[in-house]
C-alpha cells in the first residue's frame, strides 16, 4: 500500500528553526507537495520538489532524497503566525496526490 | 496564481436535506477537480475526481448515489450531499487543476457544513 508518514505535532519557539520529516512509500513518485493549513482554513502551497536537492524560498525551505524516499521542510525564524499543520503529499505514478495526515506545529513565545 | 472559490463558505441544515456546494475556478479552466472532505484534526480525504464532461471518478467507501457531483464545465463543479445527516458536518474542500499540469493543484477555501 501507499503511506506517507509525518509526525503528528511539534513544538518550536518563536525566532527559533523547525524541520518537518516526512517519508514515503508510494507507487511511483512524480513530484512532492507541502501544503500549510491553518485550522478552519484551505490548504496553501508551499513548495514542489520533484528533483533531489534543497529548494529555498524566503524563511521555508524543502528537501527531497528520492532514494531514501524522505522530504523535510525546514521553517526559519519562526513567527507566530507559522503556527499552523504542514501536510506533506506525493503525486504517484497515476498523478493522484496522496497526503499525509499532516504536523500540527505549535509556535511557542 | 490561479484562484478556486467555494459558494457556500458555511452551511446550517436540517437533518434529511439536501446541500449543494459549488467550486468555480476564476481564472483558469479547470480540467480536473477533486472533492475532499476533512475531520476535525484529520487530514483531507479525497472523495472523488471529477472530469469535465465525464462522470466523477468515486473513492472507495464515498457512496455516488449520497455525492453527487457534476462537472458541467470547465469552470464548474458542484457537490450535492442528499439526504444530509450530521455525520456528513465536515469541511469539503474542492480543488482544480489544468490539462497538461498535472501536478499543483489549486484549493478553494473550503466549506464549513454542518448537519443538525
Amino acid at each position: 500500500g501507499q503511506n506517507i508518514d509525518q509526525p503528528t505535532e511539534m513544538t518550536a519557539t518563536e525566532g527559533a528553526i523547525v524541520q518537518i520529516n516526512c517519508t514515503y512509500q508510494t507507487s511511483g513518485f512524480n513530484g512532492l507537495f507541502w501544503y500549510q493549513q491553518h485550522a478552519g482554513e484551505a490548504p496553501t502551497f508551499l513548495s514542489y520538489n520533484v528533483l533531489d536537492g534543497l529548494e529555498e524560498k524566503g524563511r521555508f525551505s524543502s528537501f527531497l532524497s528520492r532514494s531514501k524516499g524522505y522530504s523535510y521542510l525546514l521553517l526559519k525564524e519562526l513567527q507566530m503566525k507559522d503556527s499552523a499543520s504542514y501536510l506533506c503529499a506525493v503525486v504517484d505514478s497515476n498523478y493522484q496526490l496522496i497526503w499525509g495526515a499532516g504536523t500540527k506545529l505549535i509556535i511557542k513565545p | 496564481g490561479a484562484v478556486v472559490s467555494q459558494h457556500p463558505s458555511w452551511v446550517i441544515c436540517k437533518s434529511g436535506t439536501s446541500v449543494k456546494i459549488e467550486c468555480r475556478s476564476l481564472d483558469f479552466q479547470a480540467t480536473t477537480m477533486f472533492w475532499y472532505r476533512q475531520f476535525p484534526k484529520q487530514s483531507l480525504m479525497l472523495m472523488a475526481t471529477s472530469n469535465e464532461g465525464s462522470k466523477a471518478t468515486y473513492e472507495q467507501g464515498v457512496e455516488k448515489d449520497k455525492f453527487l457531483i457534476n462537472h458541467a464545465s470547465l469552470t464548474l463543479s458542484t457537490l450535492t450531499v442528499t439526504s444530509a445527516h450530521p455525520e456528513d458536518s465536515s469541511f469539503y474542500i474542492c480543488s482544480a487543476r489544468t490539462s497538461g499540469d498535472y501536478n499543483e493543484q489549486f484549493f478553494g477555501p473550503g466549506t464549513r457544513l454542518t448537519v443538525l
